[in-house]
């Protein structure tokens, strides 16, 4: 059975700085994956997506993941953090019919 | 187009009462999905339909949970009676499907507390 590990409960940046979260998922077959942002009170809006091709992913909002298949994952990663990125982040991990998400990563955003 | 559309945005009830949540999918949209989300938890599954059709209800907690799709434009997720540990976010999520695998769209949310 597929699944999403996040191991970062909450990450906390200084305004400016680069981001990384993780995400490593278990899928029995190609996995396509999938990175959501949560602001607050809000729904979650679609970052970017991997299905196939290219393993490095332009997202919206100057966020890219790249796919590393031998290391079983997906890292999202923005140069420059700016204050409004402070967000849930989930990753999620399968297909229309059977989508897990991870756990969800906090990130604040330091002035 | 709008987005996916939910209501209420917020419903407070007392332990007991039925509690019926609204979704508007976004027209074209032929999958329709509802989720909970909890801090125990996190995003869970509960139903989706495909073409008005519920295809798997697997993560439907309990009976007291049930989930129409009447038409394509209009779904509802209720619960009878209620419960204090019902107490959660519900989104509802549609998407279009191109060779099975696509972009679900969320809608805002139900935030709902059971008292």
């Amino acid at each position: 059975a597929q699944s999403v590990t996040q191991p970062d409960i909450h990450i906390t940046v200084s305004e400016g700085a680069s981001l990384e979260l993780r995400c490593n998922y278990s899928y029995g077959a190609t996995p396509y994956l999938f990175w959501y942002v949560q602001s607050p009170g809000q729904g979650l809006q679609l970052l970017l997506k991997y299905f196939s091709g290219d393993t490095l992913v332009q997202g919206i909002k100057g966020f890219e993941a790249e796919f590393k298949r031998s290391q079983s994952s997906f890292n999202l990663r923005k140069p420059s953090v700016h204050w409004s990125d402070a967000a849930e982040y989930f990753c999620a991990v399968g297909g229309l019919n059977d989508m897990r998400f991870g756990a969800g990563t906090r990130l604040t955003v330091k002035p | 187009d709008a987005g996916v559309i939910q209501s209420p945005r917020h419903e407070v009830t007392e332990m007991g009462q039925e509690v019926t949540l609204r979704c508007k999918p976004i027209s074209g949209h032929d999958y329709l999905f509802w989720y909970r989300q909890t801090m125990m938890r996190g995003l869970e599954l509960l139903i989706y339909f495909n073409n008005n059709v519920p295809i798997d209800d697997s993560g439907m907690p309990e009976d007291r949970f049930s989930a129409k799709m009447p038409n394509a434009s209009f779904s509802t997720l209720k619960i009878q009676p209620s419960e204090p540990r019902d107490s959660a976010v519900y989104f509802c999520a549609s998407s279009y499907s191109t060779g099975g695998i696509d972009t679900q769209y969320f809608g805002p949310g139900t935030r709902l507390t059971v008292l």
